[in-house]
């Protein structure tokens, strides 16, 4: 298995452009998560699914930012227009629904995104 | 309002002594807890946990402790060696699928340095 898989690896982009990055879940979970890593507030749940489904966005920073999952396979999270302060690293995680044996969720690799 | 808090933004350690890492939560709800490792330009990965209905769980040189009724949970890495050297995030999950899916909550994390 090739684990989660997240695209671009690195984003810069000017102020005001549309930003869309994307994740690859491991085949199998049905549980989705975008997070970003912030030096102030660390690790930052944005939104999660559940069978494609959205659950909890309420980490969502504002309107500027969407999240979707077409299906099981595949993930994209928006940001339209971007400004400075959404740089940060953006990861994506997969877990099974329900897992309590403690393995937790697969992170991707993180795209690291600079608005300038 | 951080439900999960690691008040130590970084530790520096002599090879093959002992790292502890502090985890404090303030949501008596938290029924699971995950440390999670992180090196430079990958993801967090998985690395112990703890279920709320024990004190201890141990896995070779780590060993994770929790105190429930002082909400506070910590990593142990005896001995610690260079490799150790990341970022550690502290993770709760809370009980109940319905209320709180299966989401984790993390803290900002600690950087760790084991000096040879």
């Amino acid at each position: 298995d090739a684990g989660v898989i997240q695209s671009p690896r690195h984003e810069v982009t000017e102020m005001g452009q549309e930003v869309t990055l994307r994740c690859k879940p491991i085949s199998g979970h049905n549980s989705l998560f975008w997070y970003r890593q912030t030096m102030m507030r660390g690790l930052e749940l944005l939104i999660y699914f559940n069978n494609n489904v959205p659950i909890d966005d309420s980490g969502m920073p504002e309107d500027r930012f969407s999240a979707k999952m077409p299906n099981a396979s595949f993930s994209t999270l928006k940001i339209q227009p971007s400004e400075p302060r959404d740089s940060a690293v953006y990861f994506c995680a997969s877990s099974l629904g329900q897992d309590r044996v403690g393995y937790g969720y697969t992170f991707g690799s993180g795209t690291r995104l600079t608005v300038v | 309002d951080q439900q999960v808090k690691q008040n130590s933004p970084s530790l520096s350690v002599q090879e093959g002594r002992i790292s502890i890492l502090n985890c404090d939560y303030t949501n008596s709800m938290f029924d699971y807890f995950l440390w999670y490792k992180k090196y430079p330009a990958e993801g967090p990965t998985f690395l112990i946990s703890i279920s709320s209905i024990k004190d201890k769980n141990e896995d070779g040189r780590f060993t994770v402790f929790l105190n429930k009724s002082a909400k506070h949970l910590s990593l142990h890495i005896v001995p610690s060696q260079p490799g150790d050297s990341a970022v550690y995030f502290c993770a709760a999950k809370g009980a109940g699928f319905m209320e709180y899916g299966n989401k984790l909550v993390f803290g900002a994390g600690t950087i760790l340095r084991v000096k040879s």
